[in-house]
C-alpha cells in the first residue's frame, strides 16, 4: 500500500499568514494527487487535483504543486473561510490512500 | 447543477447488514467511476470501495473485502453499498463520491452506527 505522510498535523495561524502543508509518498505516484478541505459536519471539497491544478471555483490563494513523492499545498494568504482540515489523497494505486489531516485554525 | 445524495444509514447491531444508496444527477452518471469514502468519527478520510463505469471492475478496501459490495445502476444514476457483517469499526459516516482522477464531486454523506 503506498502511505501518504502528512505534516504538520495540526498547525495555528493567523489571517494573511502564508502556510504550507506537505505529503510525502511511500512511493513515486507521479501527479495523482489530490487535495480536500473539509469543514466539521460536511464533505470534504476538492481544492486541487493532479498535483497542481486548481478546482474550478476554488480561489487562487491556494495552490499546489510537486511530483513523484512530495506534494505541497499552499494558502498565500489565510482568509477566515480558510480554517478548516485539509487533506491529500493518493489515486495513483489501490488502496487509494489519504494523508492524516492537517487541522489549521486560529492563531 | 451536480447532486449526490446518499441514503440507507442508519443504527444497526454487530454482524447485521445495511445497503447504501446514492442518487446521481446533474452529470452524466454513467460516464464516471464512483467510489464510496467513509469517515469514522472524529477521524480522518479512509477509501472503501470504487467501481467502474460498466461496473466490469471494482476495487475494495482489505478490511471490506468479503463483507461489502459495490454495486451501480447506470439507468437509475445510482450506486450502491451493500455492506454485510458489520463490525463496529465500521461505524462512520458514509459519502459517495465521482472519479475523475481523484474524487472531484461528494455527496453529504450518510452515518452508519454499528452497536449493540
Amino acid at each position: 500500500d503506498i502511505q501518504m505522510t502528512q505534516s504538520p498535523s495540526s498547525l495555528s495561524a493567523s489571517v494573511g499568514d502564508r502556510v504550507t502543508i506537505t505529503c510525502r509518498a511511500s512511493q513515486g505516484i507521479r501527479n495523482d494527487l489530490g487535495w480536500y478541505q473539509q469543514k466539521p459536519g460536511k464533505a470534504p471539497k476538492r481544492l486541487i487535483y493532479a498535483a497542481s491544478n486548481l478546482q474550478s471555483g476554488v480561489p487562487s490563494r491556494f495552490s499546489g504543486s510537486g511530483s513523484g513523492t512530495e506534494f505541497t499545498l499552499t494558502i498565500s494568504s489565510l482568509q477566515p473561510e480558510d480554517f478548516a482540515t485539509y487533506y491529500c489523497l493518493q489515486h495513483n494505486g489501490y488502496p487509494h490512500t489519504f494523508g492524516q489531516g492537517t487541522k489549521l485554525d486560529i492563531k | 447543477e451536480v447532486q449526490l445524495v446518499e441514503s440507507g444509514g442508519g443504527l444497526v447491531q454487530p454482524g447485521g447488514s445495511l445497503r447504501l444508496s446514492c442518487a446521481a444527477s446533474g452529470f452524466t452518471f454513467s460516464s464516471y467511476w464512483m467510489s464510496w469514502v467513509r469517515q469514522a468519527p472524529g477521524k480522518g478520510l479512509e477509501w472503501v470501495a470504487n467501481i467502474k463505469q460498466d461496473g466490469s471492475e471494482k476495487y475494495y478496501l482489505d478490511s471490506v473485502k468479503g463483507r461489502f459490495t459495490i454495486s451501480r445502476d447506470n439507468a437509475k444514476n445510482s450506486l450502491y453499498l451493500q455492506m454485510n457483517g458489520l463490525r463496529a469499526e465500521d461505524t462512520a459516516v458514509y459519502y459517495c463520491a465521482s472519479r475523475d482522477g481523484s474524487y472531484g464531486y461528494w455527496g453529504q454523506g450518510t452515518l452508519v452506527i454499528v452497536s449493540s
